[in-house]
């Protein structure tokens, strides 16, 4: 197994692009979820969703948007990118959902938005 | 709304020496509570986890917490450190019957560095 994926690993982006960040799971897992990494402010939740199909919002969604067509796969997609948006973000899956089971995060994308 | 705090921002011991981490929480009531450790390059991963039962849960390498929830704290403790225990260690909590029914706060982390 692989487990939990994300590409790529690094990307400078300039204000105002566009682009998508990749996450793949191999476990056939339910819920999935994008989380931001930002110096003294630990992981917060952007997007999450509980199986193919759905989605919700986390603690910071806005400038973000994603989809589930599938299990395996959770794109995070930037519409317009800011400097606000620099930061390393994880993506996570688990067999049911993040109140009780444990989740499997994937290595980080580094993003950097000039 | 609810919050998680890890006071120890940077915590450097020395190796035997024995390791207490921090973790509060906001907001009484029932919790789920998670410490993940992410050590230099490598993914974020569970350590240990408490949902009910004892309130000293033991995890994987040593680690244990305990679960006060008069002081709605979560700490993280080890008796004696080594210099694989480097690493940063994030407290997670969820409350079941607030929050919607997928959401987790993270704590901001703290930062361990053990000299050899």
């Amino acid at each position: 197994n692989a487990g939990v994926t994300q590409t790529p690993k690094f990307q400078v982006l300039k204000t105002g692009q566009s682009m998508t960040l990749q996450c793949a799971q191999d476990m056939n897992h339910e819920y999935m979820s994008w989380y931001r990494q930002d110096p003294g402010m630990g992981l917060r939740l952007i997007h999450y969703s509980v199986g193919a199909g759905i989605t919700d919002q986390g603690e910071v969604p806005n400038g973000y948007n994603v989809s589930r067509s599938t299990t395996e796969d959770f794109p995070l997609r930037l519409l317009s990118a800011a400097p606000s948006q620099t930061s390393v973000y994880f993506c996570a899956s688990s067999p049911q959902g993040a109140t009780t089971d444990t989740q499997y995060f994937g290595p980080g994308t580094r993003l950097t938005v000039l | 709304a609810q919050s998680v705090s890890q006071h120890n921002h940077h915590v450097i011991l020395s190796e035997a020496a024995s390791l207490e981490l921090g973790c509060n929480y906001s907001y009484g009531g029932t919790v789920n509570l998670f410490w993940y450790v992410q050590y230099p390059g490598q993914h974020l991963q569970l350590l240990l986890k408490y949902f009910s039962g004892d309130p000293l849960v033991k995890g994987i390498k040593g680690f244990e917490a305990e679960f006060i929830k008069s002081k709605f704290s979560f700490n993280l403790r080890k008796p004696s450190v080594q210099w694989s225990d480097t690493a940063e260690y994030f407290c997670a909590v969820v409350w079941p019957g607030y929050s919607s029914a997928s959401k987790i706060i993270f704590g901001s982390g703290t930062r361990l560095s053990i000299r050899p």
